[in-house]
């Protein structure tokens, strides 16, 4: 079982829908991130949050809208998407900012996203 | 601009030998570097890294190797097996206010039985 849970595994929304993704962490990892992955594509880097605070924002559009109330949990609030915008959207934990340790990304099994 | 590639979509070898997949990087900030499996419908699972300050690391059957100075690095599966079919991606990390992990677009391995 991975240590990163992500729901709903599916989800299918029209473009004036609002929707959310959950991500959870159970490895005590300080920062959380969102990455796209569309097909043939490289995964794409959307945003980054570290003990909390949002350290990186790839240039995402503002129909995308991440939160962290904790480090444990991210989600990602969506609204009025495009159908480009359908993808497998996925989170990753790491444990960071400690003296000569890098940590290697743990991710969740994915959203895969559908917008008609 | 794509800062990690992997050159080659896919790749098949025969069960029980070695499997070679490379991976390229531009960017001379990057300092410690992952190997990564997807099987469908499933995330990433980690594979093996390698910092920077070494060129080999080995872990059972998977050993990564890296080239600093031609900025390529490779991981090699010995014996491969039907089980490691997947789709394999290379990343790689610098530090820039935060840790930063770019990856490249993945190859398909086949093993055939």
């Amino acid at each position: 079982e991975t240590g990163v849970t992500q729901t709903p595994r599916h989800l299918v929304m029209g473009m004036t829908n609002k929707k959310s993704l959950k991500c959870e962490q159970h490895l005590g990892h300080n920062a959380m991130y969102w990455y796209k992955q569309s097909a043939k594509k490289p995964l794409e880097l959307m945003f980054v949050y570290n003990f909390k605070e949002q350290t990186e924002n790839n240039s995402v559009p503002s129909r995308f809208s991440p939160e962290c109330p904790n480090s444990s949990h991210l989600f990602l609030h969506l609204h009025t998407l495009q159908p480009e915008d359908s993808a497998l959207y996925l989170c990753a934990s790491s444990q960071d900012g400690e003296t000569g340790y890098r940590s290697p990304l743990h991710f969740g099994n994915g959203t895969r996203l559908t917008v008609t | 601009d794509q800062q990690v590639k992997q050159n080659s979509p896919s790749l098949s070898v025969q069960e029980g030998r070695i499997s070679i997949l490379n991976c390229d990087y531009t960017n001379s900030m990057f300092d410690y570097f992952l190997w990564y499996k997807k099987y469908p419908a499933e995330g990433p699972t980690f594979l093996i890294s390698i910092s920077s300050i070494k060129d080999k690391n080995e872990d059972g059957r998977f050993t990564v190797f890296l080239n600093k100075s031609a900025k390529h690095l490779s991981l090699h599966i010995v014996p491969s097996q039907p089980g490691d079919s997947a789709v394999y991606f290379c990343a790689a990390s610098y530090y820039s206010g935060t840790y930063k992990y770019i990856f490249g677009t993945g190859t398909r391995l086949k093993v055939l039985a």
